[in-house]
């Protein structure tokens, strides 16, 4: 199946900085989602970005999926950005099952 | 803005013991899946139904596993004989094209 794979695994960060995370995948894909799930588990979805560019506040992705991968930047980090981002892809055409790739822990120091 | 729901948020149940997990997925969604996660681990795909059916199982979705859509909004995942390495958060979701919703999750420890 689908490999997919971010970095960095980990990443330690003064309140303030900004960011840029990262998701490989092994294989094209039609859909791809980013995720955040905070300290309660919940995942809260960011972006459903299967190609191109998008923005929402202080948090922007891009796909380039004819290179496979795609990247989550955060600006401005606040403490409340702490968590795990996860990228997920669905190879199917669309309504299949997503795959997770292995997470990056962020954490966002006062 | 509409969302998954999914309850409990925590159960405790022993070994052995059937559990049933709710959620109601958003309300003109035609695709609802299950997910979950191990403890430090990443989010694994269980099984999505569309249509009344199972459209696709992973290979951890075994015989003890069912899932159920009894009325029109609910959407159930049935444990039918709980172990040990089956605590783990589970999550639900749906979708109506190709993006999908996640519900807040179950965490289930079974001791």
């Amino acid at each position: 199946g689908i490999q997919v794979e971010q970095s960095p695994p980990d990443l330690i960060l003064q309140e303030g900085a900004n960011s840029t995370l990262r998701c490989n995948f092994s294989d094209s894909v039609n859909n791809l989602q980013w995720f955040h799930q905070n300290p309660w588990g919940q995942l809260i979805n960011l972006f459903y970005i299967p190609s191109g560019t998008k923005q929402n506040g202080r948090l922007s992705a891009t796909t380039v999926a004819t290179e496979r991968y795609s990247l989550l930047y955060i600006s401005s980090s606040q403490t409340t950005d702490s968590g795990v981002y996860f990228c997920a892809v669905d190879q199917a055409f669309g309504n299949e099952k997503l795959t997770f790739g292995t997470g990056t822990r962020l954490t966002i120091i006062p | 803005e509409p969302e998954v729901t999914q309850t409990p948020s925590h159960q405790v149940t022993q070994m052995g013991q059937e559990v049933i997990l709710r959620c109601v997925p958003i309300s003109n969604h035609l695709y609802f899946y299950w997910y979950r996660q191990i403890l430090g681990q990443k989010v694994e795909f269980l099984v999505s139904f569309y249509n009344n059916e199972i459209s696709e199982k992973s290979e951890i979705f075994d015989d003890q596993f069912s899932v159920e859509r009894p009325d029109g909004s609910n959407f159930t995942l049935k444990i039918r004989s709980t172990k040990l390495e089956d605590s783990a958060m589970y999550f639900c979701a749906s979708g109506q094209s190709y993006e999908q919703y996640f519900g807040p999750g179950t965490r289930l420890t079974v001791t």
